[in-house]
């Protein structure tokens, strides 16, 4: 099942912060996050493991709570490139394939 | 590091013909790469794991038979889109992981539209 993310949409000035969620309603074995940008392929931004980590990429961050099946991903002091889509993407089941479910995706706009 | 190509990048193709997309991953072996489909502002779409020297495993609805998948090498995957017909065009997107387990690489996309 696709995981749900939140919100659908967000406006942001630059220079502010945002955290969009992805909630699953199966068991996590891991949780990735992408940005994609109109047009292009989505780009890889980081992947969670275990559950409670929480791993950081320049002002981009994410956590993972294993037991309330969501990853949260936290964009801080936002910059104009920030602008795109952001899917969250889950694996599920011990014997992991490596296949991912997509979430809807949560479009960022940063504005000047 | 982490480059995945796909070409043709768009193609235009009439009602009933094939159109072969091609995947590599180009400084790194894939174990596993994944055929996506996606239409305008709406996620990504499996459609199919593609491992080296097996068959490709299809998610359910989609139709084997009309999106023929070759994983022929580490780091080459065919997707064939076979007797094309217009509700088939849409944004395919391959991507390629380097582990069972990691993280996924994208390719650029290709855009088919079928008249």
């Amino acid at each position: 099942q696709q995981p749900v993310q939140s919100p659908q949409a967000v406006i942001l000035r630059e220079g502010e912060d945002a955290v969009i969620n992805c909630s699953s309603s199966k068991a996590l074995y891991s949780v990735h996050w992408y940005r994609q940008k109109h047009g292009e392929a989505p780009v890889f931004l980081m992947i969670l493991l275990k559950g409670g980590e929480q791993k950081g990429h320049e002002k981009i961050s994410a956590s993972f709570n294993e037991k309330k099946q969501q990853s949260s991903l936290y964009l801080t002091a936002s910059q104009l490139s920030y602008s795109g889509t952001y899917f969250c993407g889950t694996a599920h089941g011990s014997s992991n394939t490596g296949k991912l479910i997509f979430g809807q995706g949560t479009t960022l706009q940063v504005k000047p | 590091g982490a480059v995945v190509s796909q070409h043709p990048s768009r193609v235009i193709c009439k009602s009933g013909t094939s159109v072969k997309i091609e995947c590599r991953s180009l400084d790194f072996q894939a174990t596993t790469m994944f055929w996506y489909r996606q239409f305008p502002k709406q996620s990504l779409m499996l459609m199919a794991t593609s491992n080296e020297g097996s068959k490709a495993t299809y998610e359910q609805g989609v139709e084997k038979d009309k999106f023929l998948i070759n994983h022929a090498s580490l780091t080459l995957s065919t997707l064939t889109v076979t007797s094309a017909h217009p509700e088939d065009s849409s944004f395919y997107i391959c991507s390629a992981s380097p582990a069972a387990i990691g993280e996924q690489y994208f390719g650029p996309g290709t855009r088919l539209t079928v008249t």
